[in-house]
């Protein structure tokens, strides 16, 4: 999807153990984020990120974490991992002078 | 994947007739938006945008019209195919601020097109 991939693409998980999901993309874009996509909720952002080591919450971060040591890659860190997790996570690019964000095919992620 | 529809109101159209989305955004200063198509299984999919200058704004078979009196947005589709069948939510951005460019988006709704 024009320059952003996401791995894995489907993932289930214990509850309790940790769980990293990355966005990878090859167009140097600043603004990175994440996503979950919940039944009844929409799209609900858990953190963005600025540029390298510049990152901040979204409306749901609570139980994750993210780290961008490098433009291109941005990784999203379940410490512990529960069920209320279990969701579609999206990852996004932000084009700037193309408008509006470039999506990632998702991760879809089970926690049992 | 198909969970993305549960919840969502659900538009239903003969194929070859026209659509029409409606969205209620919610912040009167938003200057920018923009309407995403999501197919089962799928990220969602950048349609058509408009700023908040405009009232109006065409792409290839698809209309978008924004009415800042009532904030409200609408995608319209003519000639509805089955290929158009996905869940469509707008999005909008608020005023230009430092540090950040945040979309926030809507819940959606399906649409399922009739053969």
């Amino acid at each position: 999807d024009a320059g952003i991939t996401q791995s894995p693409r489907h993932k289930v998980t214990e509850t309790g153990t940790p769980v990293t999901l990355r966005c990878h993309q090859t167009e140097n874009h600043r603004y990175m984020y994440w996503y979950r996509q919940d039944p009844g909720h929409g799209l609900r952002l858990i953190h963005y990120s600025y540029g390298v080591k510049d990152t901040d919450k979204g409306e749901v971060s609570d139980g994750y974490s993210v780290s961008r040591s490098k433009t291109e890659d941005f990784l999203l860190t379940l410490e512990s991992a529960t069920s209320s997790q279990t969701s579609v996570y999206f990852c996004a690019i932000n084009r700037e002078s193309l408008g509006g964000y470039t999506f990632g095919s998702g991760t879809r992620l089970t926690v049992v | 994947g198909e969970s993305v529809g549960l919840h969502l109101p659900t538009l239903s159209v003969q194929e070859g007739d026209n659509s029409i989305i409606n969205c209620a955004y919610s912040n009167s200063a938003s200057d920018y938006f923009i309407w995403y198509k999501q197919e089962s299984g799928k990220g969602p999919q950048f349609i058509i945008d408009i700023r908040s200058n405009m009232d109006k704004r065409q792409g290839q078979r698809v209309t978008v019209l924004l009415n800042k009196t009532v904030k409200h947005l609408s995608l319209q589709i003519a000639a509805t195919q089955p290929g158009d069948s996905a869940v469509y939510f707008c999005a909008e951005k608020g005023p230009s601020g430092a540090g950040s460019y945040q979309l926030t988006f809507g819940k959606g709704t399906k649409l399922s097109v009739i053969p």
